[in-house]
């Protein structure tokens, strides 16, 4: 079946570096989503990549969709306090009714201020 | 819109006994999803239905899983003759009808299970 991977497991910084996270399927993807789990929280939606080679922007984070549909990263620059938590890319495969997500094993930043 | 809710939001039970999770997806959201999610790994997909049709089940979801949702609004998740690597959180998601072919997901507070 279809995995994700993701690296790197835990990530941890100081105020105002950069981070990124990178992500990995076995097949290749219809669209991948990124989401964020603050600790103790449930995971919220962050963006949606559908085209090969999509870049999508959202303030300090900014979102790669690999050519080959296959791989994706997220970069954050200069990292908040705020950024804390669980990083998650999901991926989507379309085809009859099958719309579910396959999460990667997310990546968690911490950030020392 | 209030958002996901789910009902428990913990559970504790012995081994061997039954539980029963509710949720409530936003109103107006046709597909419905379940997943279960241990510590230090991203939610595994469960099974999901549309509207009222349960239309994919993971391997995951042993003979003594069962999810309805009856009138397409809320659903249930029933566990039977729980196991204590069953001790999980349990999160709910909903998404649009009205967002494309590739939806987000709307996720629950989950409800932590505890089996003892």
């Amino acid at each position: 079946g279809q995995q994700v991977m993701q690296i790197p497991q835990y990530q941890h910084v100081q105020e105002g570096e950069d981070f990124t996270t990178y992500c990995n399927s076995s097949t290749t993807l219809s669209n991948i989503q990124w989401y964020k789990q603050r600790p103790g929280g449930h995971p919220v939606f962050l963006i949606q990549l559908v085209k090969s080679g999509e870049v999508k922007k959202q303030k300090r984070l900014t979102f790669q969709f690999g050519e080959a549909k296959k791989n994706s990263s997220l970069h954050i620059t200069a990292t908040q306090t705020t950024d804390v938590g669980t990083y998650f890319c999901a991926g989507q495969n379309s085809g009859g009714s099958n719309y579910k997500l396959t999460f990667g094993k997310g990546t968690l930043l911490t950030v020392n201020p | 819109d209030t958002g996901v809710s789910q009902n428990p939001r913990h559970k504790i039970t012995k081994r061997g006994q039954n539980v029963t999770f509710r949720c409530d997806p936003i109103s107006e959201h046709n597909r419905l999803y379940w997943y279960r999610q241990t510590l230090g790994q991203g939610p595994e997909f469960l099974t999901y239905f549309q509207n009222e049709a349960q239309l994919e089940k993971s391997r995951l979801l042993s003979d003594r899983f069962s999810a309805e949702r009856p009138k397409g609004s809320f659903s249930t998740l029933e566990i039977q003759r729980t196991e204590q690597g069953d001790s999980a959180m349990y999160l709910c998601a909903s998404s649009s009808p009205t967002s494309g072919a590739f939806r987000e997901q709307y996720f629950g507070p989950g409800t932590r299970l505890t089996v003892t």
